[in-house]
């Protein structure tokens, strides 16, 4: 059972353009969701994370929106850059289990020039 | 600062032979240390979480006596993959998260490990 979805494997964005990347989640328990970009061959890097206790978090070019009724989330990259694609993973985490991501498939975001 | 580091960066191994992957936090002391399992154009899936000094908690599914977790420093991990298969075959990954930054988990490189 997935409990987070990234229905969406890949996205093309023209450089200067915004990004929005989605998410969907299925427990309305979670208490954390966290964004992490990927280059082939490495490790995710933390970008930036939200609450359940609200509804948006800016950071510089990224912001990321928390839509609990709907159960889902998006990162928004504005202005997007070459430099920004790679794959970015959306993961959820509980309160009580010390840290514990659970992550969603990626989606493979590629800024065109 | 957070750099995660994992040795080797990728192994070929023989089927029934045993790998040791390592991970270490370099520059911060890691409380726990979670290690990940990624299959090419999926998620990452947690194996298991291992914290310093005691022995670590697995995710249903995966066996404990076929992936061996030792914490035994805090910034140092290891996972032995023992009498390896070729379906073990992944892309492996460390974490860690120091004391009071539980939710922002600092990853290394992974591992490719190739069994043939």
């Amino acid at each position: 059972d997935q409990q987070v979805k990234q229905n969406s494997p890949s996205l093309s964005v023209q450089e200067g353009r915004i990004s929005i990347l989605n998410c969907d989640y299925t427990n309305s328990m979670f208490d954390y969701f966290l964004w992490y970009k990927k280059y082939p061959a490495e490790g995710p890097t933390f970008l930036i994370s939200i609450s359940s206790i609200k509804d948006k978090n800016e950071d510089g070019r990224f912001t990321v929106f928390l839509n609990k009724s709907a159960k889902h989330l998006s990162l928004h990259i504005v202005p997007s850059q070459p430099g920004d694609s790679a794959v970015y993973f959306c993961a959820a985490s509980f309160d009580n289990q010390g840290g514990k991501l659970i992550f969603g498939q990626g989606t493979e975001l590629s800024v065109k020039p | 600062g957070a750099v995660v580091s994992q040795h080797p960066s990728w192994v070929i191994c023989k089927s029934g032979t045993s790998v040791k992957i390592e991970c270490r936090s370099l520059d911060f002391q890691a409380t726990t240390m979670f290690w990940y399992r990624q299959f090419p154009k999926q998620s990452l899936m947690l194996m298991a979480t291992s914290n310093e000094g005691s022995k670590a908690t697995y995710e249903q599914g995966v066996e404990k006596d076929k992936f061996l977790i030792n914490h035994a420093s805090l910034t140092l991990s290891t996972l032995t993959v023992t009498s390896a298969h070729p379906e073990d075959s992944s892309f492996y990954i460390c974490s860690a998260t120091t004391s009071g930054r539980i939710y922002e988990q600092y990853f290394g490189p992974g591992t490719r490990l190739t069994v043939t």
